[in-house]
């Protein structure tokens, strides 16, 4: 258990540009997490996966994000066309079905900085 | 999911138990509450959770209260290393929406 990787783990772009962000899981975790969190704030829900169905995405998730997991492993978080307030942390958490309570856990995240 | 009230901040010397309350009255009977940290620029760390009775890891113990309206996290001895912000969070059980809902948390600075 290595626990969730996200590369890269800082991120500096002009606006208008296109970044992809990498979180691969716990092995044998089956459930995949994307949060946003903003300076001084808590951690915001973005999107969920189950295996490789994407099940629900936030209002946060504007027609400019996206996110895949193909195989049911690794996911990848796009972002086109970026923006200043898209500067955030970009957090991974990865979770295995175990009853009632499956835990969620984070990765290291990924800092965006928007020039 | 139920809303969470927490101190904004809090101080515990070096080595005393640190005891982070969380009030949580609107929780239902299939809610957990779960815990998690923050230590600056790294992401949250799960710290324990529970249902109805307390629960105790090698990180902390977490007391719930009888009626579940309220919580304590317990780290027993507090280091330099437990400065975090720590947050409650509740969450419903096994329903279709699995986001966990972060409040502002607690700010806890551990005094040398």
């Amino acid at each position: 258990d290595t626990g969730v990787s996200q590369n890269p783990r800082h991120k500096i772009t002009k606006r208008g540009q296109n970044v992809t962000f990498r979180c691969d899981p716990i092995s044998e975790h089956n459930r995949l997490y994307w949060y946003r969190q903003t300076l001084g704030q808590g951690p915001e829900f973005l999107t969920y996966f189950q295996n490789e169905a994407q099940l629900e995405k936030s209002r946060l998730l504007s027609d400019r994000f996206s996110a895949e997991r193909p195989k049911g492993s690794f996911s990848t978080l796009e972002i086109q066309r970026t923006e200043q307030g898209d500067s955030a942390m970009y957090l991974c958490a990865s979770s295995r079905t175990s009853g009632d309570s499956d835990t969620q856990y984070f990765g290291p995240g990924t800092r965006l900085t928007v020039l | 999911d139920a809303k969470t009230t927490q101190p904004t901040s809090m101080d515990c010397a070096e080595g005393r138990a640190a005891n982070l309350p969380c009030n949580h009255s609107t929780i239902s009977g299939n809610e957990y509450v779960y815990w998690y940290r923050q230590i600056h620029s790294q992401g949250p760390q799960y710290i324990i959770h529970g249902l109805k009775n307390n629960e105790t890891n090698e990180m902390a113990s977490l007391i719930i209260t009888e009626d579940r309206k309220s919580s304590t996290l317990i780290l027993p001895h507090a280091t330099l290393r437990d400065t975090a912000v720590y947050y409650c969070i509740v969450r419903v059980a096994d329903t279709g929406r699995r986001a966990l809902t972060f409040g502002s948390g607690t700010r806890l600075q551990v005094q040398p």
